[in-house]
């Protein structure tokens, strides 16, 4: 079975700092991609991040950064410099390379509190 | 480009009536899902299409039936609708090739069944 676990599911920030999220999954596939989606108030999910598994060089983009641990199977994602629009609903989501189906966390709610 | 569209962005039934959830894309992308979001559930995949032509269940498929009427479109069905079917549904689409991969979504559908 492959799984996804997000275990925070709320979170609170203050404007500037930074924060990690965790996620952790359970897949016995060798090969697969990872993702951060955000989604804000208006329910739109929107692509943060992603990374291949067989790239050991952690994604990065802008103010977000991933650290991608395969053999804890661990994919959390650092938002440096937190501002007031990252304020979402965050989930992580992981498919193997041989299958069709994007497995999804339950979400971490973020609040970045000016 | 479009992206993933969705209509309608909001309905109301009674239980018993039946509806269908439109979706369409303008990617050319092979994969397309359903899924519902429910208040700490995340997102739950009620059916997909790996490629036109082809349907498979996800995790919630019961009281829902789909139709993949070309590689363009995916239809998602409530034929007798109930309370417990109230949710967030969102339509997504994906590639499958290259190294993409990521789903796009389109903006959801708020369904409330009384």
């Amino acid at each position: 079975a492959q799984t996804v676990t997000q275990s925070q599911p709320e979170m609170s920030v203050q404007e500037a700092e930074t924060v990690t999220l965790s996620c952790t999954y359970d897949t016995s596939e060798s090969n697969y991609y990872l993702f951060w989606y955000k989604q804000p108030p208006s329910r739109q999910m929107i692509l943060v991040i992603r990374q291949e598994a067989y790239k050991q060089q952690n994604a990065t983009e802008n103010r977000f950064s991933v650290n991608f641990q395969k053999a804890a199977k661990s994919f959390s994602l650092k938002i440096s410099d937190s501002q007031l629009g990252d304020t979402a609903m965050y989930f992580c989501a992981f498919i193997p390379n041989t299958g069709n189906q994007f497995y999804f966390g339950t979400g971490t709610s973020l609040t970045v509190i000016p | 480009n479009a992206g993933v569209t969705q209509t309608p962005k909001f309905q109301v039934l009674k239980t018993g009536q039946s509806m269908t959830l439109q979706c369409a894309q303008d990617m050319n992308h092979n994969s397309m899902y359903w899924y519902r979001q429910d208040p700490g559930m995340g997102l739950r995949l009620i059916y997909y299409s790996a490629s036109e032509g082809t349907t498979d269940k996800g995790e919630v498929p019961n009281g829902y039936n789909v139709s993949r009427l070309n590689k363009r479109e995916f239809s998602l069905r409530l034929e007798s609708a109930a309370p417990s079917q109230t949710s967030v549904y969102f339509c997504a689409s994906t590639s499958r090739f290259g190294s993409y991969n990521e789903q796009f979504f389109g903006p959801g559908t708020r369904l409330t069944v009384l």
